[in-house]
């Protein structure tokens, strides 16, 4: 168990919905990081939040907007889904954003998207 | 941006033996590389990695080697389990900019051991 909380494990919706995704990290770590799986994009970067400011961007839809809260939790909103948007979406969370002590990024197990 | 490529995509080994997985990477400004392990219906999780002030770093029967010139590192599992079968990534991070936690993942590599 990592201690990065995704909700909920699955979702099934349909094109044009909005849904959103929510991450807990790991008690004490202030950075968030959405990730998106797919079978043919393989693990990407979607985002980065640290305590509750962004700190970068991958590509990531303008469909696509996150947010980080004050208790930390962070919501990955996701809005006129398409079906190309099936997918597995990672939480990770660490310590600290940066620098030569960043290290180990702590995964939750993804919440996995169905569009249909 | 970072461009990372792993293989092999699929890698088939008797248990006991060791296994090899290579990744190469486009910018020589980045300095640190993990491996990740992803087991089915989990997220991947952190099994070594290794900054580019050193050549190799070694935790029991995993060993990764990076080569800087030539832009390649490797993970190296030795005296195989059936455990050891899941998907692995190699991953290095974007260089500058203030989040190291942006990686740029390999496209995996699926590790099966026969018993």
């Amino acid at each position: 168990d990592s201690g990065v909380t995704q909700t909920p494990k699955h979702l099934i919706t349909a094109t044009g919905q909005r849904v959103t995704l929510r991450c807990s990290p790991r008690s004490g770590d202030l950075s968030v990081y959405w990730y998106q799986q797919s079978l043919d994009q393989g693990l990407q970067f979607l985002i980065h939040y640290y305590n509750g400011e962004e700190r970068a961007k991958g590509n990531i839809l303008e469909r696509f907007s996150a947010q980080q809260f004050p208790d930390l939790h962070s919501e990955l909103n996701l809005s006129s889904l398409e079906l190309g948007d099936s997918a597995l979406y990672f939480c990770a969370s660490s310590v600290v954003p940066s620098g030569p002590n960043t290290g180990e990024l702590f995964f939750g197990e993804g919440s996995r998207l169905t569009v249909l | 941006g970072e461009n990372v490529e792993q293989h092999p995509s699929t890698l088939s080994v008797q248990e006991g033996d060791s296994a090899v997985i290579k990744c190469t990477y486009s910018d020589s400004a980045s300095n640190y590389f993990p491996w990740y392990k992803q087991e089915l219906g989990k997220g991947p999780q952190l099994i070594i990695d290794i900054r580019s002030n050193v050549g190799e770093k070694k935790d029991q029967r995993i060993a990764v080697t990076l080569n800087k010139t030539a832009k390649h590192f490797s993970l190296h599992i030795t005296e195989t389990q059936p455990e050891d079968s899941a998907v692995y990534f190699c991953a290095a991070p974007n260089a500058g900019g203030t989040s190291y936690g942006k990686l740029t993942f390999g496209q995996g590599t699926i590790l099966t051991v026969h018993p």
